[in-house]
């Protein structure tokens, strides 16, 4: 089964520096989608970024970035220039498509809690 | 557009009592999914649905149902409440997996917080 597990539950960058998230996964498809969830106190599950695993380029969205090792199965989070906004639980998930089946679902990791310090 | 919907936002139930939490999304999405976040937790999949009149359990079904009579509606029961189903549950919607722009795969609603007590 896969699984995806975020190894820090907790992270803290100063506000306008860079902050990494880790995440790894274990699978054993080849395609495949990863994804980072955004969740504030609002409660609000806000889609950050995605990955196909297909592609070879990583993903970028503004000042969010990833690094997508496919072989390493890592999938880490780059937050630049860092906001108060920015403050929130960030979840990586997996999704495995499973073309024609019925099985689709996200996998999430646990979380990792960042705080943003001004 | 309103996209995923859910109601109640909060609600307190006494142990046995059922109650149904509602979900509706406008953005003629085939699938749908109930999760449960626990807390300090990631999201875990209750059942889904891939369509009108198709649903197929997730990882923690037990103690919930589903029903699936449009595309629109995808209510989630809980028939007798007990303490662990404490939680808050959210709705999503997506297309049908496939490769390009349009699967960005679920759209979620805000969520319900349900305590029982």
């Amino acid at each position: 089964a896969q699984t995806v597990t975020q190894s820090q539950p907790e992270m803290s960058v100063q506000e306008a520096e860079t902050v990494t998230l880790s995440c790894t996964y274990d699978t054993s498809e080849s395609d495949y989608y990863l994804f980072w969830y955004k969740q504030p106190p609002s409660r609000q599950m806000i889609l950050v970024i995605r990955q196909e695993a297909y592609k070879q380029q990583n993903a970028t969205e503004n000042r969010f970035s990833v690094n997508f090792q496919k072989a390493a199965k890592s999938f880490s989070l780059k937050i630049s220039d860092s906001q108060l906004g920015d403050a929130a639980m960030y979840f990586c998930a997996y999704f495995d498509p499973d073309y024609g089946g019925a099985t689709n679902k996200l996998i999430f990791g646990t979380g990792t809690l960042l705080a943003v310090q001004p | 557009n309103a996209g995923v919907t859910q109601t109640p936002k909060f609600r307190i139930l006494k142990i046995g009592q059922s109650m149904t939490l509602q979900c509706t999304q406008d953005m003629n999405h085939n699938y749908m999914y109930w999760y449960r976040q626990d807390p300090g937790m990631g999201l875990k999949l209750i059942y889904y649905s891939v369509g009108a009149g198709i649903t197929d359990k997730g990882e923690v079904p037990n103690g919930y149902n589903v029903s699936r009579s449009t595309t629109e509606d995808f209510p989630l029961r809980l028939e007798l409440a007990a303490p662990s189903q404490t939680s808050v549950y959210f709705c999503a919607s997506s297309y049908p997996p496939g490769r390009g722009a349009r699967n960005q795969p679920q759209h979620f609603g805000d969520g319900t917080r349900l305590s029982i007590l």
